[in-house]
């Protein structure tokens, strides 16, 4: 499969705490993106990393990027109540243009 | 900007019988994908489109068509439904850029279909 491969499928913490999920992949790839999805909602995109990057910040969230061990992963800072949600990532591939596939996700529960 | 809409949001159908789910952008974006969640799971791609009149297919593409006639509008077609294609169906788009790289996708609310 060329999809994302999330790690891990559950993730549960305090507020407060910080949250880790890694994304692995098999292929060569554009860029790798992070989403959340809130239940029963659409995808919401988070953050993208080019496959020339290495890491990348945006507000909470922190995402890293290492093509050598095809491998991401996204942490999310002082976590809330609020970031409880499922989070994927996807890839995108060099070729065919514009194909795009996505991981299994890992479902982040922030306790109050 | 309505974005990326879907209709219909929820349907009901029998094995056997057809339909139509409809995936309309306002964005003037190149690229648009079908996707399919099952419960617990992540998206699988069933086709997608790099500009209008063109299709290809995803990881899951059996037993679905499509159709791009005008840039904005992403039919996905179940021409003999079975239960199997009971999930929820996502449309998204995303704006190309030069070297054909996708980026930020945009998604639809998403139509949750069973198939009886």
């Amino acid at each position: 499969s060329q999809q994302g491969e999330e790690d891990p499928q559950a993730l549960s913490i305090q507020e407060g705490e910080n949250a880790t999920m890694n994304c692995s992949y098999k292929t060569s790839i554009n860029n790798l993106q992070w989403y959340r999805q809130n239940s029963g909602r659409g995808l919401v995109h988070l953050i993208l990393i080019r496959s020339n990057e290495r890491e990348k910040h945006s507000g909470r969230l922190r995402v890293t990027l290492d093509t050598s061990k095809k491998s991401s992963s996204l942490l999310i800072t002082a976590s809330r109540a609020a970031d409880t949600a499922s989070y994927f990532c996807a890839i995108t591939h060099p070729l065919p243009a514009g194909k795009s596939t996505f991981g299994d996700g890992t479902t982040l529960t922030v306790k109050p | 900007n309505a974005g990326v809409t879907q209709t219909p949001k929820f349907r009901v159908l029998k094995t056997g019988q057809s339909m139509t789910l409809l995936c309309a952008q306002d964005m003037n974006h190149e690229y648009m994908y079908w996707y399919r969640q099952d419960p617990g799971m992540g998206l699988r791609l069933i086709h997608y489109s790099v500009g209008e009149g063109t299709t290809a297919k995803g990881e899951v593409p059996d037993g679905y068509n499509v159709s791009r006639l005008k840039k904005q509008n992403f039919l996905l077609g179940l021409e003999s439904a079975a239960p199997s294609q009971t999930s929820v169906y996502f449309c998204a788009s995303s704006y190309s850029t030069a070297s054909g790289r996708v980026d930020e996708q945009f998604f639809g609310p998403g139509t949750r279909l069973t198939v009886l």
